[in-house]
C-alpha cells in the first residue's frame, strides 16, 4: 500500500527557470494539500484540491504559482519565473475526505533556487 | 495574531520522563486538533487528533483540549529518545489546516 509519493525528492533551479512539483496520492484518496515549509517555520498552507477543482487556494501566492489536481495523473505545483524565496520544502498531503484524521504526508521536495 | 502558537523550544526531558507540549489558538470556530511529529529532513507524521474537550490516550500518548482555554496540549509518557524530534500542533478550520512553528523536544539518556 504505497503511500503519498511526491517527485522530485530535490530540485535545483536557477532563477527566472519554471519548477513542477508533483503529487500522487495515497490510493483512493481524492483529497489533495500542498504546504510549504520554510527553515525554521511552521508548515503553510497553500492549496486544497479535489479532482479537477481547486477547493481553496486563499494560501497560494497571487502571482507565478499554480496547482491543479487533473482526472488522470499526479497533482502537480508549478512556479513559474521561480526567485531565492522560493527555496523552501514543498509538502503534500492527501485525504479520503476532507480534512479529519486521515492527512497523510508525502516525503516532500526541497527546493532550491539558485 | 498567528492561528496556532507553540513555544518554540527547545524542550530538553530526561529518558523516562513527561514531556508536556503545549498549543494555543485563536479561533473559537477551530474544529480538530492535530499533532504531528517531524523529524529533521522528513516530513510530518500524524501522532494524534482530538475534537472533544478533555482527554484523549494512545499509548505513551494523551492529548487534552480545553476549548474554553482554547489550549491543546500532547503529554508523552516514558520519554524515549526516539521521541526527540520536533512536535508541530496545527487546528482544521473550515478548509484549512494552520500549524503551530513547532517545539523541538531533546529526550536525554
Amino acid at each position: 500500500n504505497a503511500g503519498v509519493m511526491q517527485n522530485p525528492r530535490h530540485l535545483v533551479r536557477r532563477r527566472g527557470q519554471e519548477a513542477r512539483l508533483r503529487c500522487s496520492p495515497m490510493k483512493g484518496h481524492s483529497h489533495v494539500y500542498w504546504y510549504r515549509q520554510l527553515p525554521e517555520e511552521g508548515l503553510k498552507f497553500m492549496v486544497y484540491l479535489q479532482k479537477e477543482n481547486i477547493i481553496d487556494e486563499s494560501g497560494m501566492p497571487k502571482e507565478r504559482f499554480s496547482a491543479e489536481f487533473p482526472k488522470e495523473g499526479p497533482s502537480i505545483l508549478r512556479i513559474q519565473q521561480v526567485v531565492r524565496g522560493d527555496s523552501a520544502a514543498y509538502f503534500c498531503a492527501s485525504s479520503p475526505q476532507q480534512g479529519l484524521e486521515t492527512q497523510y504526508f508525502g516525503p516532500g521536495t526541497r527546493l532550491l533556487v539558485l | 495574531q498567528k492561528e496556532v502558537e507553540q513555544n518554540s523550544g527547545p524542550l530538553s526531558v530526561p529518558e523516562g520522563a513527561i514531556a508536556s507540549l503545549n498549543c494555543t489558538y485563536s479561533d473559537r470556530g477551530s474544529q480538530s486538533f492535530f499533532w504531528y511529529r517531524q523529524y529533521s529532513g522528513k516530513s510530518p507524521e500524524l501522532i494524534m487528533f482530538i475534537y472533544s474537550n478533555g482527554d484523549k490516550e494512545d499509548g505513551r500518548f494523551t492529548a487534552q483540549l480545553n476549548k474554553a482555554s482554547q489550549y491543546v496540549s500532547l503529554l508523552i509518557r516514558d520519554s524515549q529518545p526516539s521521541d526527540s524530534a520536533t512536535y508541530l500542533c496545527a487546528s482544521l478550520t473550515g478548509n484549512q489546516f494552520y500549524f503551530g512553528t513547532g517545539t523541538s523536544l531533546t529526550v536525554i539518556p
